[in-house]
């Protein structure tokens, strides 16, 4: 049962364009939603995340959103550069939050940003 | 901040052995620490939950004897591989959070291969 679904595999975007990653959820019960960044053979890095009080948030080029109804986030990324070539992880999680928040991670979708 | 190292990087060992793997988290104190592991082109999948002084959590279908995970310190959580055969090889990552966060920050993995 995939809680955390990614259904794209793959996004090529051209360099200075909008990268738009999309993240489908189905536990109605997650309230935290992250967005990683990973190379290959390295661990993943944060870069984002909101709560689900919230329908935005921004940080510089990185922006996600989220449509509780639609049980969907979005990551965009304005402008694309070569250099956020990586594969993307969306992530969510749910209470009880006392023995740290358990992650379920989507399948990831690899962003190719040509220059 | 959040700096979360692991070592070794990259290992080698024979059937039938057994192999640690160190987490620490280096500018902060992690109460709960947590092992992935991610096959070729797959998502992170969750192998068990630590918190400082208390047993591990493992997922379903994880074989706590076969894993074996320690987090004796707030700084420090190991794992051990025991008795590993080649279906243990893979990449194995570790993530660290604070009291009362909610982002993960994941060490840069270890490869294990098994021969």
């Amino acid at each position: 049962d995939q809680q955390v679904k990614q259904n794209s595999p793959s996004l090529s975007v051209q360099e200075g364009r909008i990268s738009i990653l999309n993240c489908d959820y189905t536990n109605s019960m997650f309230d935290y939603f992250l967005w990683y960044k990973k190379y290959p053979a390295e661990g993943p890095t944060f870069l984002i995340s909101i709560s689900s009080i919230k329908d935005k948030n921004e940080d510089g080029r990185f922006t996600v959103f989220l449509n509780k109804s639609a049980k969907h986030l979005s990551l965009h990324i304005v402008p694309s550069q070569p250099g956020d070539s990586a594969v993307y992880f969306c992530a969510a999680s749910a209470p009880p939050y006392n023995q740290g928040g358990k992650l379920i991670f989507g399948q990831g979708t690899e962003l190719s940003v040509k220059p | 901040g959040a700096v979360v190292s692991q070592h070794p990087s990259w290992v080698i060992c024979k059937s039938g052995t057994s192999v640690k793997i160190e987490c620490r988290s280096l500018d902060f104190q992690a109460t709960t620490m947590f092992w992935y592991r991610q096959f070729p082109k797959q998502s992170l999948m969750l192998m068990a939950t630590s918190n400082e002084g208390s047993k591990a959590t493992y997922e379903q279908g994880v074989e706590k004897d076969k894993f074996l995970i320690n987090h004796a310190s707030l700084t420090l959580s190991t794992l051990t591989v025991t008795s590993a055969h080649p279906e243990d090889s893979s990449f194995y990552i570790c993530s660290a959070t604070g009291q009362g966060r909610y982002e993960q920050y994941f060490g840069p993995g270890t490869r294990l291969t098994v021969t």
